[in-house]
């Protein structure tokens, strides 16, 4: 089974509005990282926060974590069209685990 | 500089043929990731190496999956009597060092996209 679980499945949103999407996960880690997707395109690295850090920030992107409830949410400030895609958290040891993300559609 | 580049970027097999996928990862990165994703579906670990010895191969389906990084650089996953089932895109990723605790992203390729028919 998937370590990361990332809800909704799907949210769909206006430009210019925020987006949050929750990772929820089974085990202890070391750190958390998100990843978005393009269509038909590999994933790309957004931000990773470690096992002792609460929140961090990088541009318009939020990512807090929360070890006791073992979830991290991930959230997109004033969003655009190139926004839209597939979100995906991971975690794990050596290998990393993802789930089946969460597809954002932003609306122009 | 250069990405993770992966080839063939689409392939199309006869079921029960053999393939061959190729991934040049970046250079410098240590530890190299396979991963296959199908449509709508998160990546599904299937392998990953540190140097030239596969560290966790606990995802691959059955022995009819194969990968080896002889030289600790370009990795290549070898699938033999390639079935229907095995169509997906099988992505591949490196990084500086190993997630253990320290903080390597992974780098991903764009995929080779299989399909069995």
């Amino acid at each position: 089974s998937q370590q990361g679980e990332e809800d909704p499945q799907a949210l769909s949103i206006q430009e210019g509005e925020n987006a949050t999407m929750n990772c929820s996960y089974k085990t202890s880690i070391n750190n958390l990282q998100w990843y978005r997707q393009n269509s038909g395109r590999g994933l790309v690295h957004l931000i990773l926060i470690r096992s002792n850090e609460r929140e961090k920030h990088s541009g318009r992107l939020r990512v807090t974590l929360d070890t006791s409830k073992k979830s991290s949410s991930l959230l997109i400030t004033a969003s655009r069209a190139a926004d839209t895609a597939s979100y995906f958290c991971a975690t794990g040891r050596g290998k990393s685990t993802f789930g089946d993300g969460t597809t954002l559609t932003v609306k122009p | 500089g250069a990405g993770v580049s992966q080839t063939p970027s689409n392939k199309v097999t006869e079921k029960g043929k053999y393939v061959e996928l190729r991934c040049d990862p970046i250079s410098g990165h240590t530890a190299l990731y396979w991963y296959r994703q199908s449509l709508g579906q998160g990546p599904e670990f299937l392998i990953y190496f540190q140097g030239t010895g596969a560290a966790d191969d606990s995802g691959l389906p059955n022995d009819r999956f194969f990968a080896v990084r002889p030289e600790g650089s370009v990795s290549t996953l070898k699938i033999q009597r390639t079935e229907r089932g095995d169509s997906a895109v099988y992505l591949c990723a490196s990084s500086l060092t190993p997630n253990s605790g320290g903080d390597s992203p992974l780098h991903f390729g764009n995929g080779t996209r299989l399909t069995v028919t």
